[in-house]
């Protein structure tokens, strides 16, 4: 069975860097057909996909965070992580990590099919 | 970025009623939209990819349809356990982005 689970700093000062790990068990995180990636969801607010990793570590991220994000994946310890400088009290939210599948040649939708439950991070002095 | 717009953003229904929920994007995504259960606490789920690929191990009373720009969740008979919030998310075009979210209450 897949299991996705975050861990991290659940409280970050304003203008310093959260860090969040996503450790990944019940499957390979290099197997291929796969990305991992990180969302958020603000209090009250909808999501916002953050970003992608490949277990090549080719990543895609969102231009909205693009210049504050790094996530990177660590394909000895199956675990991927997310790094988001110079936070500020926007950055609070629930963060998850999920699994996405990605189509093949013969195309299709990728989609997120397995999540973490999710770490609330607050930005506060 | 494709905005994701949801409708309603919350109903209130009765175990046994067919629910309808709406997701619009601003621009055509072809098929590339997936619906998500989120329950407080638990991890999302994905119930229906690709506009209307049934996930493995989702009850068939949840269905997807729709193309280019509108989009159609609907629950046949609603049971207690659906109760929860559904969104709505592309990934036709990166940012990939979410609907709001609507959420599914007892009446």
């Amino acid at each position: 069975q897949l299991l996705l689970q975050e861990s991290g700093s659940g409280l970050v000062k304003p203008s310093q860097t959260l860090s969040l790990t996503c450790a990944v068990s019940g499957v390979t995180i290099s197997s291929v057909g796969y990305s991992w990636s990180w969302i958020r969801q603000p209090p009250g607010k909808g999501l916002e996909w953050i970003g992608y990793i490949y277990h090549s570590g080719n990543d895609y991220y969102n231009p909205s965070l693009e210049s504050r994000v790094t996530i990177s994946i660590d394909n000895s310890n199956n675990q991927f992580s997310l790094r988001l400088s110079s936070v500020t009290a926007a950055d609070t939210a629930v963060y998850y990590c999920a699994r996405v599948v990605v189509p093949g040649v013969t195309g299709g939708a990728a989609y997120f099919d397995n999540w973490g439950q999710g770490t609330l991070v607050t930005v506060s002095s | 970025d494709i905005q994701m717009t949801q409708s309603p953003s919350s109903l209130s229904a009765s175990v046994g009623d067919r629910v309808t929920i709406t997701c619009r994007a601003s621009q055509s995504i072809s098929s590339y939209l997936n619906w998500y259960q989120h329950k407080p606490g638990i991890a999302p789920k994905v119930l229906i990819y690709g506009a209307s690929n049934f996930q493995s191990g989702v009850p068939s009373r949840f269905s997807g349809s729709g193309s280019g720009t509108d989009f159609t969740l609907t629950i046949t008979s609603l049971q207690p356990e659906d109760f929860a919030t559904y969104f709505c998310q592309q990934t036709y075009s990166t940012p990939l982005t979410f609907g709001q979210g609507t959420k599914v209450e007892i009446k």
